[in-house]
């Protein structure tokens, strides 16, 4: 069966602390694997699409990395205004459809 | 632009009423969709529509129906919905699928629907 992952559930940290954010997958034919920023209330707000095993992108102070199985997204440094849940998605085959992971709240503490 | 616009950002509704939400976008994309996130989950899916046309249905109860009046706008009519339903609903676009682009969705700010 095709899953998702995501670990932490919750990750509290100084401003300042780097950390890394994990989605691990199992999905028979990844298409795409994508994450996402969500604050309360709002809608996903886009940040990568990563296709394959050793593919790379950065933005800021995120970095999102993926292997064969897993994607982890690294926040160097992060400030407050960080906060927000992080929600990984895999999309699968020739299938609209995104699996999603059930997120990894994120607290930056000043 | 990869702006999503849907509205109201708020609806109350009664069980009796009909309403609808409303979602636009200009990015050219062929491919929109309809979820329903509850509190503390991810999104769920609900339909998608692909160059205008219904392409998935995941079993929503009737009380939902999506229109697609053309390739930039996007409607969920509501009719008889139950207190279970309230939710944020959120739209959402892409490119119809095609190996080596980019597929990745953009999602409206939602409608926080309570139903009363």
């Amino acid at each position: 069966e095709d899953q998702v992952t995501q670990s932490p559930e919750a990750l509290r940290l100084q401003e300042g602390e780097s950390s890394s954010l994990n989605c691990s997958y199992t999905v028979s034919g990844l298409r795409g694997l994508f994450w996402y920023r969500q604050d309360p209330g709002k809608g996903p707000e886009f940040l990568f699409t990563l296709y394959s095993a050793g593919e790379e992108k950065e933005k800021e102070r995120l970095k999102a990395t993926l292997t064969k199985k897993e994607s982890f997204l690294h926040i160097t440094a992060p400030k407050p205004e960080d906060s927000a849940t992080y929600l990984c998605a895999v999309q699968e085959g020739s299938n609209y459809q995104l699996i999603w992971g059930a997120g990894t709240k994120l607290i930056i503490k000043p | 632009d990869t702006e999503v616009t849907q509205t109201p950002k708020h609806l109350v509704m009664g069980m009796t009423n009909k309403k609808s939400l409303k979602c636009e976008q200009h990015m050219g994309h062929r491919a929109m969709y309809w979820y329903k996130q509850k509190a503390k989950k991810p999104p769920e899916l609900m339909f998608v529509y692909s160059y205008e046309k219904l392409s998935i249905n995941e079993s929503v109860p009737s009380r939902f129906s999506p229109e697609c009046p053309n390739s930039s706008l996007l409607n969920l009519h509501l009719h008889a919905l139950q207190p279970e339903d309230s939710a944020l609903y959120l739209c959402a676009s892409s490119q119809v699928g095609v190996p080596g682009l980019n597929t990745e969705a953009f999602f409206g700010q939602g409608t926080r629907l309570t139903v009363v």
